[in-house]
């Protein structure tokens, strides 16, 4: 079964202080890695989905890619609207597996 | 406007009951799930189903029930059988379900009175 771990648990930025979130797994193979923003309260915000090594997706300050062991999500210059849990998630078949995500403060 | 909606917001159960959270959707999408959330704890998926009639567990389905009569709708019911029921539930689609993006509602954050 695949395991999912994301790191750091949090991470406090200062505006316009880039950074990159990690999400590493067990299980290597051509699965769907799926990246998505969650706000307090509410349902997570489909952001990215990489499917090969040495894939990248862009969406404004985020970029996404991929190895085969883990995925990065880099934030450049972040502004304080930024300020989320990122979760990350495998795909195997008809389910996804969560990690428990990183909670990310941008300080204004 | 097309989307998915999860009542209630917020609902309260008092002992020895069962409770029902609604979700429906409305992009025609195949496939649906239960997902329950706590805190420092990643998404755990609790049922899904891919056809109208059709539902599999997930991996920690004890003490929860569903159905899905339409392809809109995939209720959820926490039995008196779940001992821990306090957590934010979450209904997610997605168009086949087969290794694709989901879609999420807002969720329902149930508490145990």
């Amino acid at each position: 079964e695949d395991q999912v771990t994301q790191s750091p648990e949090a991470l406090r930025l200062q505006e316009g202080e880039s950074s990159s979130l990690n999400c590493s797994y067990t299980v290597s193979g051509l699965r769907g890695l799926f990246w998505y923003r969650q706000d307090p309260g509410k349902g997570p915000e489909f952001l990215f989905t990489l499917y090969s090594a040495g894939e990248e997706k862009e969406k404004e300050r985020l970029k996404a890619t991929l190895t085969k062991k883990e995925s990065f999500l880099h934030i450049t210059a972040p502004k304080p609207e930024d300020s989320a849990t990122y979760l990350c998630a495998r795909g195997i078949r008809e389910k996804l597996t969560f990690g428990t995500g990183t909670r990310l403060t941008i300080i204004p | 406007d097309g989307g998915i909606t999860q009542s209630p917001k917020y609902l309260f159960r008092k002992e020895g009951q069962n409770v029902t959270l609604s979700c429906e959707q409305n992009l025609n999408h195949d496939a649906m799930y239960w997902y329950r959330q706590d805190p420092g704890q990643g998404l755990r998926l609790i049922y899904y189903s891919q056809i109208v009639n059709d539902f599999q567990k997930g991996d920690i389905a004890e003490g929860y029930s569903v159905s899905r009569e339409k392809k809109e709708s995939f209720p959820l019911t926490v039995t008196s059988a779940q001992k821990n029921p306090t957590a934010f539930y979450l209904c997610a689609t997605s168009r086949t379900g087969a290794n694709e993006k989901l879609f999420f509602g807002s969720g329902t954050q149930l508490s145990v009175l």
